[in-house]
């Protein structure tokens, strides 16, 4: 099966300063996608950012962008000009052949204002 | 609907009691999954619809949990004899067809067995 890992429990950033969240899986697929989610008080899960394990571009999204290596497993988040609504868990995804998405365990980012 | 919803949105039950937990998905959206997040973890799976058939049920923990969608929109999960260790928040979501879609997601009930 499929793992995800988040081995950053929890990360705090200044407000307008950027941050990264790790993240790495592991697969032996060839064919997949990786997203970020994240999960306010609300206990919504909103889709942050997806990436095609095909591309490598790395996907964009306004102030959020990845780092994807896919040699390493490796699919990072980078929030740039943190604002205080950025506040959340974010959880790492990976969906390959199969029906489910595999989740991280989280990692809770705290804004400093 | 505009998005996914789930009531009730907090359900507090005795050991040993029935439940039902609803999901109402997007209009449209073929495919429901039902995950459960237990405290301080990230959603694991629990089942899978497409349309109104179980495409796969293999995250279901045992024969206490089952789901339905018989006409293909709503989904409802049921537990019978609940137990202490099944508390949790239990999200659904729904998506088009296709492996690049990401899910869209209610806002979860929170299943509290006392």
């Amino acid at each position: 099966a499929q793992t995800v890992t988040q081995s950053q429990p929890e990360m705090s950033v200044q407000e307008a300063e950027t941050v990264t969240l790790s993240c790495t899986y592991d697969t032996s697929e060839s064919d997949y996608y990786l997203f970020w989610y994240k999960q306010p008080p609300s206990r919504q899960m909103i889709l942050v950012i997806r990436q095609e394990a095909y591309k490598q571009q790395n996907a964009t999204e306004n102030r959020f962008s990845v780092n994807f290596q896919k040699a390493a497993k490796s699919f990072s988040l980078k929030i740039s000009d943190s604002q205080l609504g950025d506040a959340a868990m974010y959880f790492c995804a990976y969906r390959g052949t199969g029906n489910q998405f595999y989740f991280g365990t989280g990692t809770s980012l705290t804004v400093i204002p | 609907g505009a998005g996914v919803s789930q009531t009730p949105s907090n359900k507090v039950t005795e050991k040993g009691k029935y439940v039902e937990l609803r999901c109402d998905p997007i209009s449209g959206h073929t495919a429901l999954y039902w995950y459960r997040q237990s405290l301080g973890q990230g959603p694991e799976f629990l089942i899978y619809f497409q349309g109104t058939g179980a495409a796969d049920d293999s995250g279901l923990p045992n024969d206490r949990f089952f789901a339905v969608r018989p006409e293909g929109s709503v989904s409802t999960l049921k537990i019978q004899r609940t137990e202490r260790g099944d508390s949790a928040v239990y999200l659904c979501a729904s998506s088009q067809t296709g492996r690049a879609y990401g899910y869209t997601f209610g806002s979860g009930t929170r299943l509290t067995v006392v």
